[in-house]
């Protein structure tokens, strides 16, 4: 079952505004990854984090890899109608599988 | 580069028929994963194989559903037989790093 709580589970945004979204886990992960899924396509990998403290810019995309390991942000700045997607937080310890969280639905009024 | 290719994009079938998804995965990746994606359970892993070999089945909801990896190139999953429980989006993904997957665009099953 799913080990990651993802928050907010959904977001109705204006064109133009800032998004935030967060995932946390009361497991450590050595590396945090983001993946936005578009709709009838699969999940995407944005960034990947491999350091505790990690912050990571691709774009308008922002990520951190919190000090204690154990949760992660994604930023998107001045949003536009093709953010429309569900993000995806996931959790990755070596040998193990990937852990992903529940998403959140981010759409978009343009 | 070609990524994972899925195949079928969509399946309906009736209840109790076999269905049959196929993956052939991003050449080079050692890794391939199974997951299904529905609106209550989210992406759940089914199955994982490295190097071919099955690593991880715990995810495999019962003796219904089987999965193959004869080669490096092509990967199947069997429902048989299927029921409407079963109706969801089958992903394929692979890697090389175990936690930088490629998924393909899914196999979207309707059983009916």
């Amino acid at each position: 079952g799913q080990q990651l709580n993802q928050s907010p589970q959904s977001m109705f945004i204006q064109e133009g505004e800032d998004v935030s979204m967060n995932c946390t886990s009361s497991s450590i992960f050595n590396t945090w990854l983001w993946y936005k899924q578009d709709p009838g396509e699969g999940p995407v990998l944005l960034i990947a984090l491999y350091k505790a403290g990690e912050l990571t810019s691709n774009g308008r995309l922002t990520a951190q890899f919190g000090i204690t390991r154990k949760d992660s942000f994604l930023n998107i700045s001045a949003s536009i109608p093709s953010d429309v997607g569900i993000y995806f937080c996931a959790g990755h310890n070596a040998g193990n599988m990937l852990t992903f969280g529940g998403g959140t639905r981010l759409m978009v009024k343009p | 580069d070609a990524g994972v290719i899925q195949s079928p994009r969509h399946e309906v079938t009736e209840m109790g028929q076999e269905v049959t998804l196929r993956c052939k995965p991003i050449s080079g990746h050692n890794s391939l994963f199974w997951y299904r994606q529905t609106m209550m359970r989210g992406l759940e892993l089914l199955i994982y194989f490295n190097n071919n070999v099955p690593i991880d089945d715990s995810g495999m909801p019962e003796d219904r559903f089987s999965a193959k990896m004869p080669n490096a190139s092509f990967s199947t999953l069997k429902i048989q037989p299927s029921e409407p429980r079963d109706s969801a989006v089958y992903f394929c993904a692979s890697s090389f790093y175990t936690g930088e997957l490629f998924f393909g665009e899914g196999s979207r099953l309707t059983v009916l």
